[in-house]
C-alpha cells in the first residue's frame, strides 16, 4: 500500500463551483499534514497545513479524518487562478520523511 | 527576497557523464533535501541533510551523492548518469524536517540519452 494516496483526477469544474479532493494515508502514527499546491512546470508551495480541528484559509477548508486516516480539501467559489495539481503530503514512517501524494488535478473552466 | 535556487534549469546529458546540479538557500535553514518528480510517482525524496555535514539517503538515493559542506548548499552530483535518471530534480529547504513548510527551488529538468 502507498504511503499516501490521492485520486488523480482530473477535475474540470465550472467557475464558482465548489470542489473536494479527498487523500488517504497509511501510517497512523503520522501527526503532520499538508496540502501543497503545485502549478504546471513549477516548484510546489504550502497551501495550507491541516490541524486536528480542520482549518479553513478563505475559501479553502482542510479536515483531518484520524479514524479513517484521510486528509480533505475543499475549495469553494472555485476561480479560475485556482487551476493547479494539489498535492497532499504526510509525515512518513522514516525519521525525517515527507510523503508527497501524487497530486490531483484541478482545472476551473470559464 | 527569501528564496531557494536551483542550477541548471534544465540540462541535456549524455549517459557517464558526471554533473552537479547545485542548490542555495538565503534562509539559514538548517534541514535541505533533493526530490525527483516522475510522473505517476510523485515526488520522492533522494538525499536530505540535517545540518553542515550532516547527510542521509532518503527513498531513492541510488546513483546520486550529495554534500553539505555549508549551511546554504547542497549540491547533487551524478557521477554516472543513466537514462532512468531522466526527471525533474527539486531542492528544499526548511526549519525542519516534518512538521515545517518545504520550501522549493524552482527545478530541474534533466534529461539523460
Amino acid at each position: 500500500r502507498k504511503e499516501v494516496e490521492q485520486d488523480p483526477g482530473p477535475f474540470n469544474v465550472p467557475e464558482g463551483a465548489t470542489v473536494a479532493f479527498n487523500c488517504t494515508y497509511s501510517n497512523s502514527a503520522s501527526q503532520s499534514f499538508f496540502w501543497y499546491r503545485q502549478d504546471c512546470r513549477k516548484e510546489p508551495k504550502l497551501l495550507m497545513s491541516v490541524y486536528s480541528s480542520g482549518n479553513e484559509d478563505g475559501r479553502f477548508t482542510a479536515q483531518l479524518n484520524r479514524a479513517s486516516q484521510y486528509i480533505s480539501l475543499l475549495i469553494r467559489d472555485s476561480k479560475l487562478s485556482d487551476s493547479a495539481t494539489y498535492l497532499c503530503v504526510v509525515e512518513g514512517t522514516g525519521a525525517n520523511n515527507l510523503f508527497f501524494g501524487t497530486g490531483t488535478r484541478l482545472t476551473v473552466i470559464p | 527576497e527569501a528564496q531557494v535556487t536551483q542550477n541548471p534549469r534544465y540540462l541535456i546529458t549524455v549517459t557517464g557523464k558526471k554533473l552537479t546540479v547545485t542548490c542555495s538557500q538565503n534562509m539559514n535553514h538548517e534541514y535541505m533535501s533533493w526530490y525527483r518528480q516522475d510522473p505517476g510517482l510523485g515526488l520522492r525524496q533522494i538525499y536530505y541533510s540535517m545540518n553542515v555535514e550532516v547527510t542521509d539517503k532518503g527513498d531513492v538515493p541510488e546513483g546520486y551523492k550529495v554534500s553539505r559542506k555549508e549551511k546554504r548548499n547542497f549540491p547533487l552530483i551524478l557521477e554516472s548518469p543513466s537514462p532512468n535518471q531522466t526527471s525533474l530534480y527539486f531542492c528544499a529547504s526548511s526549519l525542519g524536517p516534518r512538521h515545517y513548510e518545504q520550501y522549493f527551488g524552482p527545478g530541474t529538468r534533466l534529461t539523460v540519452t
